[in-house]
């Protein structure tokens, strides 16, 4: 069965501190995506690669950073959270069609 | 940039047909994809359509009109399970996918 996974589901972190959200997939795809879902603003892209150590800015990549160091795994980091990055992050990985999502990541920023 | 329009909510009764529409702008279009997510679950992927006209799985169908730049997904015969959100998403040329803001639709008894 093809599966992203997602490390945390839930985590709570202060303003300031440096978030890694981390996600693998196990289907060998060489596409990797971070989104974010917000009420009302349905998905809205972040970051994505096509390829190890590639990444390529999407929609929303202010201040957000990536990381793909292996091809199955894709990390999205936040070098100091602030309040409006409280949200559900969703990783997904594609080979030449459908993306396959994780679970989410739901961060809370107090 | 681009732009994908969808109705915020649609509600309907079990055992009925619904359409959801989806219109969009943008550049370097390859397809428009439509993708189910329930409560608390994770986005999955329901279709896609590179062409014009009508693909159909099951009690779902997807339309697309490039020259009018608008699709549509459709479901038959609704049951309560149907109760979700629903995205369109478009592909363009040397870009991830990017979605719509979701429709969500409620199935009543």
């Amino acid at each position: 069965d093809v599966k992203v996974t997602q490390s945390s589901r839930y985590l709570v972190k202060r303003t300031g501190e440096k978030v890694f959200l981390e996600c693998v997939q196990d289907m060998d795809h060489e596409n990797m995506f971070w989104y974010r879902q917000d009420p009302g603003l349905g998905l809205r892209l972040i970051y994505f690669s096509y390829d190890v150590k590639m990444k390529e800015k999407g929609d929303i990549p202010e201040g957000y950073s990536v990381s793909r160091e292996k091809k199955e795994r894709f990390s999205l980091i936040l070098e100091s959270a602030s309040t409006n990055q409280t949200s559900m992050y969703l990783c997904a990985s594609s080979g030449t069609g459908e993306l396959f999502f994780g679970e989410g990541s739901r961060l809370t920023v107090l | 940039g681009q732009s994908l329009e969808q109705p915020s909510e649609v509600t309907a009764v079990e055992g009925a047909i619904v359409q959801i529409n989806c219109t969009y702008q943008t550049s370097g279009f390859y397809g428009l994809s439509w993708y189910q997510q329930h409560d608390g679950g994770a986005p999955t992927f329901l279709s896609y359509n590179a062409l014009d006209g009508l693909e159909e799985t099951g009690r779902f169908s997807s339309f697309l009109s490039r020259s009018d730049s608008y699709g549509y997904l459709l479901l038959q015969e609704l049951q309560m399970k149907d109760s979700a959100s629903y995205f369109c998403a478009v592909q363009q040329a040397g870009t991830a996918l990017i979605f719509g803001k979701g429709t969500t639709l409620s199935v009543s008894s």
